[in-house]
């Protein structure tokens, strides 16, 4: 099994949709986490990053955590067509060879004119 | 842009052989971090460097070796080439050794012919 598990879509939304992407992951030290944007043949972009248990929120895109189901959710609202792409989640532990980033598989989204 | 570049942006050559990736950090980043992403494996972290010393080290081959130079730019070296080592290679920085927010190139396409 997977330490990061995500739905790798793709995911079909018209413009102006609420998307939700979502990860679930199994290790307990994982408490930094982060969702990164890919598009095509282009190096992956850091979106959002957060350490606590709750919503954090820049823009259209909001980020929650629940460390105690071990779940982490983006929600962009109002989704436009330059938002389609890859989303990657990834998380990292605290200490020692915690510094690594371990992503889930990605999600690709596609928004529709 | 995230201000990390890498060369070369693509590389074909063949079983056997050797190759060298060069990265270039953002300005005033001390950690580079370096990833492979492939079709089956997703974005796999292989290994980090912070100010010229290894830090971290995740799935690497032995057949793989990577160093940060005093001018802070990075190589990952790849010998002994096989068809399974065809993938994206991306480098990403960080201006802290923890990594909480690491910043990726546009990678290096490789092809193992």
């Amino acid at each position: 099994q997977k330490e990061v598990e995500q739905d790798p879509g793709p995911l079909s939304v018209p413009e102006g949709a609420i998307v939700s992407l979502n990860c679930t992951y199994s290790n307990s030290a994982f408490q930094y986490f982060m969702w990164y944007r890919q598009y095509s043949r282009k190096g992956p972009e850091l979106l959002m990053y957060t350490y606590s248990s709750g919503n954090k929120e820049d823009g259209r895109f909001t980020a929650q955590v629940d460390k105690s189901s071990k779940y982490i959710s983006l929600f962009i609202r109002d989704s436009q067509p330059s938002d389609s792409a890859t989303y990657l989640c990834a998380m990292k532990g605290v200490t020692g060879g915690g510094n690594k980033l371990t992503f889930g598989t990605g999600t690709q989204l596609k928004v529709e004119l | 842009d995230s201000g990390v570049t890498q060369t070369p942006k693509h590389l074909i050559t063949a079983t056997g052989q050797r190759v060298t990736l060069r990265c270039s950090p953002r300005s005033g980043d001390l950690s580079v971090y370096w990833y492979q992403q492939s079709l089956d494996q997703g974005l796999q972290f292989l290994i980090q460097y912070y100010n010229g010393e290894e830090r971290a080290k995740g799935n690497i081959l032995e057949r793989f070796s990577a160093q940060q130079f005093p001018d802070l730019h990075s190589e990952l070296n790849l010998s002994s080439l096989e068809l399974g080592d065809s993938a994206l290679y991306f480098c990403a920085s960080s201006a802290d050794p923890q990594g909480d927010e690491q910043f990726f190139g546009p990678g290096t396409r490789l092809t193992v012919l």
